[in-house]
């Protein structure tokens, strides 16, 4: 069964720092890893898609990376603002379900 | 818009009662599928359909649980005989594809709240 963990839960920092979001997952047999962005009360945004056969994938300041092998990938916010606060979610696909973490929340203080 | 839409957007119910959601994915996505999210907590999948077929169901789709996607476009998830543990955000997602999963983009969810 595949188990999705997100760490940290709960981070907090100063507007403009770069940070990085951790993500790891027990069984390394993907189709592909997806991160997510949901602001409270609402629904999913999806921020990067990346295949198993790709290493990272980027987007505007936000760059993705994915290492089957140990099991881990990373999302890293580059000059964070405070637009960026939201709940940060990845999950690992390795059929037609998505298998998720329990997020992490991002407060980027001005 | 041309996302994925969801109805209602909360619904409040007494214990007991059914309750019935609605999903419509985007236009040209043949798969569609259901989560479920408690607070402070990932979403878990439900179900999904490829077309009209229901291709997988969680175990955590009880009996009182049942999803239809007739005419392989918009899905329905209704909830019989509802207890307090059902309340959640059940989220709806659509996708494009026909081997492995593509990406998969939500609807703004229905908020069950069950007194």
């Amino acid at each position: 069964k595949q188990e999705v963990t997100q760490i940290p839960a709960a981070l907090s920092v100063p507007e403009g720092e770069n940070l990085v979001l951790n993500c790891s997952f027990t069984d390394s047999a993907i189709y592909n890893l997806q991160w997510f962005r949901q602001d409270p009360g609402k629904g999913l945004t999806s921020l990067l898609l990346i295949q198993s056969s790709q290493r990272e994938q980027t987007s505007g300041r936000l760059n993705a990376s994915l290492d089957k092998s140990s099991g881990r990938s990373t999302l890293y916010i580059a000059a964070s603002q405070p637009g960026d606060s939201a709940t940060y979610l990845c999950a690992a696909s390795p059929g037609s379900r998505l298998t998720f973490g329990e997020g992490t929340q991002l407060t980027v203080n001005p | 818009d041309t996302g994925v839409s969801q109805n209602p957007r909360h619904k409040i119910t007494k214990r007991g009662q059914n309750v019935t959601f609605r999903c419509d994915p985007i236009s040209e996505h043949n798969r569609l599928y259901w989560y479920r999210q408690t607070l402070g907590q990932g979403p878990e999948f439900l179900t999904y359909f490829q077309n009209e077929a229901q291709l997988e169901k969680s175990r955590l789709l009880s009996d009182r649980f049942s999803a239809e996607r007739p005419k392989g476009s918009f899905s329905t998830l209704e909830i019989q005989r509802t207890e307090q543990g059902d309340s959640a955000m059940y989220l709806c997602a659509s996708s494009l594809g026909a081997g492995a999963v593509g990406e998969q983009y939500f609807g703004p969810g229905t908020r069950l709240t069950v007194t």
